[in-house]
């Protein structure tokens, strides 16, 4: 069954630093979304692309985040200047058509110290 | 009110046991919802779409109540396998691809 892959799985970086965080999603989906999640909190919307641009943003994604779609299957999430409180999982989602099913990827953990 | 609402729980209860959870959404046009579950540390992973007419699947059934802008989700014969938490989630209507999320209802099921 196809599922949505991300890498890495866990990682940890200093404060400031810029970080990418990958995504590999459904290869027949169009649509593609990040969410994150804060240890103990709910699954948060940041972003959704589609036909190689932002489709929607959610006011957590301000100008420190930016993603892209530099080749034909990754999707990637940039963050520039990472900060302690974005320490989260972040998850990658893909799905073929609007409002239809949204299938996660596993997650990286992001650690800011 | 906040978009989507659910009882955080938790509930425990005993293997074989039959469990309902209740989901509130603020947004009358919205217009796709979803069970999804999450294990501990683990991805969302979607249960099931729940439709205007009711569906089931297996042991679980799911109904929406547009009018009272309520959706559930009834396990019966739990197993301990359902152990995790369940999360409502619902599109917004005016940006179809922004998806809200519940914050979820932990189920602990116990032999």
């Amino acid at each position: 069954e196809p599922e949505v892959t991300q890498t890495p799985s866990h990682q940890v970086t200093q404060m400031g630093q810029e970080v990418i965080l990958r995504c590999v999603p459904i290869s027949n989906h169009l649509y593609f979304y990040w969410y994150r999640q804060i240890l103990g909190q709910k699954v948060e919307f940041l972003v959704s692309f589609y036909n190689n641009e932002i489709s929607e943003k959610s006011e957590i994604f301000d100008d420190q985040f930016s993603v892209e779609r530099p080749d034909g299957s990754n999707f990637t999430l940039k963050i520039r200047s990472t900060k302690l409180e974005d320490s989260a999982m972040y998850f990658c989602a893909s799905s073929v058509a609007l409002r239809d099913t949204q299938y996660f990827g596993p997650g990286t953990r992001l650690t800011v110290l | 009110r906040k978009e989507v609402e659910q009882d955080p729980g938790p509930f425990n209860v005993p293997e074989g046991a039959t469990v309902a959870f209740n989901c509130t959404y603020s947004n009358s046009a919205s217009q796709s919802f979803f069970w999804y579950r999450q294990d501990c540390r683990k991805e969302p992973k979607l249960l099931m779409s729940v439709y205007s007419s009711g569906n089931e699947d297996g042991r679980f059934t799911a109904q929406l109540n547009r009018a009272s802008q309520y959706i559930s989700l009834l396990i019966r014969d739990s197993k301990l396998s359902d152990s995790a938490t369940y999360l409502c989630v619902v599109n917004r209507v005016d940006n179809n691809n922004d998806m809200r999320f519940g914050a979820g209802t932990r189920l602990t099921v116990k032999p």
